[in-house]
């Protein structure tokens, strides 16, 4: 199994462009959520997701969307990107299915630059 | 409101000295608590879990936290410290939601 990966890795954005972090997972896990990390901050959950067509918002969602269409994919969108969006954005996956706390499983990290 | 806190930003021990790091979350019925460990330029890794039982974890790398309710704190431990320990550390907590609750982290520096 590859895990949970995240394309890409570095990526340098002027203001007000858009992209779209991608996060793909094949542990047939049903919750994805999305994280940034930005120094002395730890990592806040921007959105997550409990399962296809099912998503909300975390703790710091304004400026990002997501979607879920199928269980292995979920996109984080910059619709507008700002300065204040530079970070580093990790991608996480849990298996809701087993009796106890699903431990979540990290991506390798997409480090963003706004210019 | 639900926190996690990590006092120390930053911990210098020397090689092979034992090191203790600090967490404390807010109170709760039911919790769950884990580390996890960032080595430079990489993702998270899970050090170790509390999810019920024993209230001393053990982890991967010589790693071990104690969970103690009536003190809300979940400090990570090791007796003896290696450079390849150099990292940073995140104590992450659940209150029972499909939510991890981050701390801030800790840069653990070790020295030869």
């Amino acid at each position: 199994n590859a895990g949970v990966t995240q394309t890409p890795k570095f990526q340098v954005l002027k203001t007000g462009q858009s992209m779209t972090l991608q996060c793909a997972q094949d542990m047939n896990h049903e919750y994805m959520s999305w994280y940034r990390q930005d120094p002395g901050m730890g990592l806040r959950l921007i959105h997550y997701s409990v399962g296809a067509g099912i998503t909300d918002q975390g703790e710091v969602p304004n400026g990002y969307n997501v979607s879920r269409s199928t269980t292995e994919d979920f996109p984080l969108r910059l619709l507008s990107a700002a300065p204040s969006q530079t970070s580093v954005y990790f991608c996480a996956s849990a298996d809701r299915g087993s009796s106890t706390y699903n431990e979540q499983f990290f991506g390798p990290g997409t480090r963003l630059t706004v210019l | 409101a639900q926190s996690v806190t990590q006092l120390d930003s930053q911990v210098p021990v020397f090689e092979e000295a034992p090191v203790e790091l600090r967490c404390n979350y807010s109170s709760s019925v039911s919790v769950y608590l884990f580390w996890y460990v960032q080595y430079p330029n990489q993702g998270l890794q899970l050090l170790l879990k509390y999810l019920s039982g024993s209230t001393l974890v053990k982890g991967i790398n010589g790693f071990e936290a104690e969970f103690n309710k009536s003190q809300t704190s979940f400090h990570l431990r090791k007796p003896s410290v290696h450079i390849s320990d150099t990292a940073e550390y995140f104590c992450a907590v659940s209150y029972n939601t499909d939510k991890l609750i981050f701390g801030t982290g800790t840069r653990l520096q070790v020295f030869p």
